[in-house]
């Protein structure tokens, strides 16, 4: 078993509707990055989150430690929105990320 | 200010040479890691460097990898006798400081850099 799991592995929308990405872990961690790549582009830090919930534009990201997982939501979703989502995490006492294997989302106008 | 760098931003080269891959970093920051995303495996992490302390190399695939970090800023990751398994994109990021400074720190990634070994 993945020590971070993701979940859907692939999800289509349609333009303007609410999306919702799944992450669970099974390490004790330092804090929850979700990261955001588009086809052919770099990776881009989108949160790191250790408690609590994060906002920023129409990204909203959430962690509960107790059930060790974490959601990232997209309101009002939009074409530009596609790319492939990546959950990981710094397990605790080190940085380097163990990450998921990505949810790729695709929006349509 | 300028993000990370990689380069060269592609290299293909044949089976059994040795490649170098470049990594500059944001200037300022202490960490420095390399992970390697391809399609089988997915993200996974290489190798960091934080500060003056020894590596964290748990990540290294085998001893044909190998890497450096000159005067704190630049990094060299080194592949020898390459192998088609190699081929992956290699990605580099760079951060204020590792939890070993007692705290956590957003990474930025720069473009990586595409081998393919044929």
């Amino acid at each position: 078993k993945n020590e971070v799991e993701q979940s859907p592995q692939n999800l289509t929308a349609q333009e303007g509707e609410f999306i919702t990405i799944n992450c669970s872990y099974s390490v004790g961690i330092s804090a929850l990055h979700w990261l955001q790549q588009h086809p052919g582009g770099g990776i881009v830090s989108l949160f790191m989150l250790s408690s609590g919930k994060k906002k920023h534009g129409r990204l909203i990201a959430t962690i509960n430690i107790q059930e060790k997982h974490s959601s990232l939501h997209i309101t009002a979703s939009h074409p530009r929105d596609s790319a492939v989502y990546i959950c990981a995490v710094s397990s605790y006492n080190t940085d380097k990320l163990i990450f998921g294997t990505g949810t790729r989302l695709q929006v349509f106008p | 200010g300028a993000g990370v760098s990689q380069s060269p931003s592609n290299k293909v080269t044949e089976k059994g040479k040795d490649v170098e891959l470049r990594c500059d970093p944001i200037s300022g920051h202490t960490a420095l890691y390399w992970y390697r995303q391809s399609l089988g495996q997915g993200l996974e992490f290489l190798i960091y460097f934080q500060g003056n302390s020894a590596p964290d190399k748990s990540g290294l695939p085998s001893d044909r990898f190998s890497a450096e970090r000159t005067g704190g800023s630049v990094s060299t990751l080194t592949i020898q006798r390459t192998q088609q398994e190699d081929s992956a994109v290699y990605l580099c990021a760079s951060s204020l400081g590792a939890w070993t400074s007692g705290f956590t720190n957003t990474q930025y990634f720069g473009p990586g850099t595409r081998l393919t070994v044929l």
